[in-house]
C-alpha cells in the first residue's frame, strides 16, 4: 500500500519570505502523480501544483514550486514570496496510474502554513 | 458551469439512522471519490469508483457503502454500522488517466448524536 508522510504539522513564515513543506511517500509502483493541495479555512480543496513521476524536470507554478526527488522518494513543495493567502493546510497526495489501482489516491497528513505580517 | 455539488452543507442525524450523502459532478469525469476528514487530520479515502457501476474500497470503507449507477453521481451511505460517523466528508473526482487533479465539492459535515 502507498502511504505519504507530511512530518511537519506546523509551520510558519514571514510574509515575503520563503518557505519549504516537506512531503516523503512509499511506493512500488512506477507509474504515479504527485500532488499538493491547498485547504484555507473555507474547507475548499485547491490545486497548487501537480508533478508527473515520470518526469525529472520539477514543476513550478508562478510562486510555488516542488524539489521532486524520485529516488529518495521525496516531493518538497516551495513557496516564494508568502502572501497572507497562502496561509491554510497543505496536503501532499499520490495517486497511482496503473493498473488496477489506477486512480486511487492517498493523502498526507497535512502542514498548517501561518503567514506572519 | 462545470463543477462538483455536494448535499446538504450540514446534516444532523441520530445514532442508528443510516444516512446518505448526495454527490453530482457535471465534469464528465471518470473517477470520483469519497474522502472522511477529521479535525485537524488529512483526507482519507473511504470508496473510489474508476467507472459506472464499479468502485472499490478505500482504506477505511467498514460502515459505509456506495453505488455508482450513473457516471455523474456517487451516493455515500453512512451506516449505523460506522462506529464513528460524525465528521467532514469531501468527494472529489477527475479524469482517470494522466496527471489530472481531483475536483472537490463543498463538503458535508455530518453530526450524529
Amino acid at each position: 500500500a502507498q502511504t505519504v508522510t507530511q512530518s511537519q504539522p506546523e509551520m510558519s513564515v514571514q510574509e515575503a519570505e520563503t518557505v519549504t513543506l516537506s512531503c516523503t511517500y512509499d511506493t512500488s509502483e512506477s507509474d504515479y502523480y504527485l500532488f499538493w493541495y491547498k485547504q484555507p479555512p473555507s474547507r475548499q480543496m485547491i490545486l497548487v501544483i501537480r508533478q508527473e513521476a515520470y518526469k525529472q524536470q520539477n514543476a513550478t507554478e508562478n510562486r510555488f514550486s516542488v524539489n521532486f526527488q524520485k529516488a529518495a522518494k521525496s516531493f518538497s513543495l516551495k513557496i516564494s514570496d508568502s502572501q497572507l493567502g497562502d496561509a491554510a493546510m497543505y496536503f501532499c497526495a499520490y495517486r497511482s496510474g496503473q493498473g488496477t489501482n489506477a486512480g486511487k489516491s492517498t493523502f498526507g497528513d497535512g502542514t498548517t502554513l501561518t503567514v506572519k505580517p | 458551469d462545470g463543477g462538483i455539488t455536494q448535499s446538504p452543507k450540514y446534516l444532523f442525524r441520530k445514532e442508528g439512522q443510516n444516512v446518505t450523502l448526495s454527490c453530482e459532478q457535471n465534469l464528465n469525469h471518470d473517477a470520483m471519490y469519497w474522502y472522511r476528514q477529521d479535525p485537524g487530520q488529512g483526507l482519507r479515502l473511504i470508496y473510489y469508483s474508476q467507472i459506472v457501476n464499479d468502485f472499490q474500497k478505500g482504506d477505511i470503507a467498514e460502515g459505509y457503502s456506495v453505488s455508482r449507477e450513473k457516471k455523474e453521481s456517487f451516493p455515500l451511505t453512512v451506516t449505523s454500522a460506522q462506529k464513528n460517523p460524525t465528521a467532514f466528508y469531501l468527494c472529489a473526482s477527475s479524469m482517470l488517466a494522466g496527471v489530472y487533479e481531483q475536483y472537490f465539492g463543498p463538503g458535508t459535515r455530518l453530526t450524529v448524536t
